[in-house]
This record gives C-alpha cells, structure tokens and sequence, in this order.
C-alpha cells in the first residue's frame, strides 16, 4: 500500500532556529516520486522539490535542504535560520511511476515565532 | 514555468444553488486532472480524477452527481458542486499532469466556497 506519514502535527519554533520535519513513505513500487510542498495561510500549494526514487543525493536550494533515505523510507526537510514566512502547512506526498495517483501525508504546521 | 489556473478564488452561495470551479492548464496540455477537497486542518482528500473527454472516476464516497466534473479540452476541467449545502462548505484544489509520462502535478490556487 502506498502511504506517507507526517508524525509532527504541530512544531513552533522561535526565528532563526532550524526545523526539520520527518517524511516516512511506504510503497511497492520501484519507481516513485516524493515531494514536499508548502501550503501558506492563503491556502495555495507551493511545490518545493520534487525527487525520483533512484536520485538519493541530499539537495540543498538556500535555506532549504532534503534528506532521502531510501533505507529508511525517509524524506525529511530541513530549513535553516526559519523566518516568518516559513509559517506553513507542509506536506510531503508521493507518486508512483505515473502520475495518476499522488498520496499526500497529514501534514505539518509549522509556526515561526518571531 | 507551467502554471494552473484556478477560478474563482473564493465563492459565497446560498443553499440550493451551483457552483461552478474552473480550472485551466496555461501553458502545457493537461490530459488528466484532478481534483481536491481540503478540510480546515486537515490533508488533500483525492475526489476525483478526469480525463479529456471521458468521464470522471471518482473515489469512493465522492457523489457524482452531486459533483459534476467536466474536462472538456486539454486545457480545462471544471468542477459544478449542484444543490449546495453548508457542508459542502470547503476549500477545492485542482492539479493537472502535463502529456508526458510521468510529467509532474501542478496546482492550482485552490478555491474557498461557503454555502450559506
């Protein structure tokens, strides 16, 4: 079964400390896709990365970094130095070879306290 | 880059009423597109998938009848919620597949509707 878990419901952090928030995926497929994408308050999904199952090298885009493990079924997101405007839902989804099924984790809050 | 476009951005309508969501692929072809409900706090729920010029397959527990689904060109798809009711009160978001293999989900801005 194809599933992605976001643990953390809700992290607060205080500006200018860094987050990490934890992707876990299950699937059968050999090929796949995982994303993360950050949903601000006014609701629009803002696509971040996007990673194929055979690419397993730690990406970093400024403030931003990606950590795929694929022993670990893991794809956690770091963010350096949060800011405000890093406040968000984020989600972390998953394809299969197709794009005809995309299954998106629960979700995590993210609060940056100023 | 590909951007998906969302119309309107929010709607206000009465019980009883239709509203009708637009969703349109600028600048790639989308053959297939899909449709989202969000609940405050909660993840995307997949309603269902439409395919230019066939009907729509919907998941399960999704009426539709109630949401009528038309993707009548490679740029477009809409989404009609008939006879609204309060409950439908949610946020909608579209996506669309461009025409390639494996080619990547775009979203659109999402859609707030409350039924009063």
């Amino acid at each position: 079964a194809q599933k992605v878990t976001q643990a953390q419901t809700e992290i607060s952090v205080v500006e200018k400390e860094d987050v990490t928030l934890d992707c876990v995926y299950e699937t059968r497929d050999t090929t796949y896709y995982l994303f993360w994408y950050k949903q601000p308050p006014s609701g629009e999904l803002v696509f971040l990365i996007r990673r194929n199952s055979f690419d397993e090298q730690n990406e970093i885009s400024g403030r931003y970094s990606w950590n795929f493990q694929k022993s670990t079924s893991s794809f956690n997101f770091t963010i350096t130095a949060s800011q405000v405007v890093d406040s968000a839902v984020y989600f972390c989804a998953l394809s299969g070879p197709g794009s005809d099924q995309f299954y998106f984790g629960t979700g995590t809050s993210l609060t940056v306290i100023p | 880059g590909a951007v998906v476009s969302q119309h309107p951005s929010w709607v206000i309508c009465k019980s009883g009423t239709s509203v009708k969501i637009e969703c349109r692929s600028l600048d790639f072809q989308a053959t297939t597109m899909f449709w989202y409900r969000q609940f405050p706090k909660q993840s995307l729920m997949l309603m269902a998938t439409s395919n230019e010029g066939s009907k729509a397959t919907y998941e399960q527990g999704v009426e539709k009848d109630k949401f009528l689904i038309n993707h009548a060109s490679l740029t477009l798809s809409t989404l009609t919620v008939t006879s609204a009711h309060p409950e439908d009160s949610s946020f909608y978001i579209c996506s669309a597949a461009g025409s390639s293999y494996n080619s990547p989900l775009h979203f659109g801005n999402g859609t707030r509707l409350t039924v009063t």
